[in-house]
């Protein structure tokens, strides 16, 4: 079946301009997490949705991070005002709840200028 | 969560057996360690997972010493296409649900 699809796959924007990514999740996949990824690092933890729980947002870095989950299916997640630091590759996973293993999109790249 | 710690970098032949140890000397009792392979360009992808002793599926192995406090990931006969980053993980997936923290992990370079 498809897999985790995400959009756009890159996306340039001026400092200050908000931007929106999506990603849709594997059908039937409860489970729907956020990372980012800068050049050279490891994943860094954002936000995750389980069902029609409140999302834990513990990694969000800051208040001009915000995510939804519209249905318990696709999700958005919106940066206002982005600054360079932004820039890194937004990666979406989702996974059955229960299951240990995450299935990842293929990212969107963020360039800030 | 456990603090983990593998090589940064490691390289091989194609045909060759490649082991990546990882170690996490705080690893708790309702942890399990999880590899990930990540492409350049791609989200990772899940390998294999353990608690302890030895797993083994279509693609690697994992050994688990009794002590817990390190996992070794076994490639047998690598291939280019095994070039990636392979990331060790430790955590509590008991509950269904478990943020993952990456490392840097290892950036295994394999060569004709």
């Amino acid at each position: 079946g498809a897999g985790v699809s995400q959009s756009p796959s890159n996306k340039v924007t001026e400092k200050g301009k908000d931007v929106e990514l999506r990603c849709d999740p594997i059908s039937g996949h409860t489970a729907l997490y956020w990372y980012r990824q800068s050049l050279g690092q490891g994943l860094e933890f954002l936000i995750y949705f389980q069902g029609n729980s409140a999302p834990d947002k513990s990694g969000l870095p800051s208040d001009r991070f915000s995510a939804e989950r519209t249905g318990g299916s696709v999700s958005t997640l919106t940066i206002q005002r982005t600054q360079q630091e932004d820039s890194a590759v937004y990666l979406c996973a989702s996974s059955l709840v229960g299951d240990n293993e995450q299935f990842f999109g293929p990212g969107t790249r963020l360039t800030v200028l | 969560l456990a603090k983990t710690t593998q090589p940064i970098s490691m390289d091989s032949y194609e045909g060759q057996e490649v082991n990546i140890t990882c170690s996490h000397n705080n690893i708790a009792t309702n942890d399990y360690i999880t590899w990930y392979q990540q492409f350049p360009s791609q989200g990772p992808r899940f390998i294999i997972q353990g608690y302890k002793t030895k797993v083994t599926n279509e693609v690697a192995s994992l050994f688990i010493p009794a002590d817990r406090k390190s996992s070794t990931l076994s490639l047998p006969r690598v291939s280019l296409s095994d070039t990636a980053v392979y990331y060790c993980l430790v955590g509590d997936w008991s509950t269904g649900f478990q943020k993952l923290v990456f490392g840097t992990g290892t950036r295994l370079l394999v060569s004709p």
